[in-house]
């Protein structure tokens, strides 16, 4: 079956331009997560979505960033003003969440970002 | 202090040989555990789950010691294959926010 996809695969801007990535869950999956990785950093959580309940913005790390979820089905995430720090993989996951109980994460192919 | 940790390695280690890692956790509350695997420029999958009372996937055993808050990843007989970045994961349990947390990763070589 079709797993978690993005787009696009690659992503060259300049700094100060404005940069949507979009990532295409697996159908059914409640859960949304978006992380970061940075080279040769580990995953750095950026925003969580779970079915109808508000989004856990905890870990975007500045008001440039900002993500939504239409529809309980497909997200975009959105960097505003991009610096060059933001250069990194942006991978997006989903799991069928039933709660308190963990379910496997899927992870997408992510995004590398490279702002010049 | 960061929820996990674990040595980033590298391991380079040769065909045949048996490695570990080691991973230790903040959250004495952390309810599940998990290995992820990541190999070079492509994206994490989960590769086992880690019980309390230990458990083996043909080569890879993986331990949990909830009193000493760490999780341990064993392979054995190590193939080129293994070549990857070995995540540790702990999920939290509660529900509603982020209660998912990743390691750096342990990077691992086996050399031929």
């Amino acid at each position: 079956g079709a797993g978690v996809s993005q787009s696009p695969s690659n992503k060259v801007t300049e700094k100060g331009k404005d940069v949507e990535l979009r990532c295409d869950p697996i159908s059914g999956h409640t859960a949304l997560y978006w992380y970061r990785q940075s080279l040769g950093q580990g995953l750095e959580f950026l925003i969580y979505f779970q079915g109808n309940s508000a989004p856990d913005k905890s870990g975007l790390p500045s008001d440039r960033f900002s993500a939504e979820r239409t529809g309980g089905s497909v997200s975009t995430l959105t960097i505003q003003r991009t610096q060059q720090e933001d250069s990194a993989v942006y991978l997006c996951a989903s799991s069928s969440d039933s709660g308190s109980t963990y379910n496997e994460q899927f992870f997408g192919p992510g995004t590398r970002l490279t702002v010049l | 202090r960061k929820e996990v940790e674990q040595d980033p390695g590298p391991f380079n280690v040769p065909e045949g040989a048996t490695v570990a890692f080691n991973c230790t956790y903040s959250n004495s509350a952390s309810q599940s555990f998990f290995w992820y695997r990541q190999d070079c420029r492509k994206e994490p999958k989960l590769l086992m789950s880690v019980y309390s009372s230990g458990n083996e996937d043909g080569r890879f055993t993986a331990q949990l010691n909830r009193a000493s808050q760490y999780i341990s990843l064993l392979i054995r007989d190590s193939k080129l294959s293994d070549s990857a970045t070995y995540l540790c994961v702990v999920y939290g349990g509660e529900t509603g926010a982020n209660n998912l947390f990743f390691g750096t990763g342990t990077r691992l070589t086996v050399i031929p």
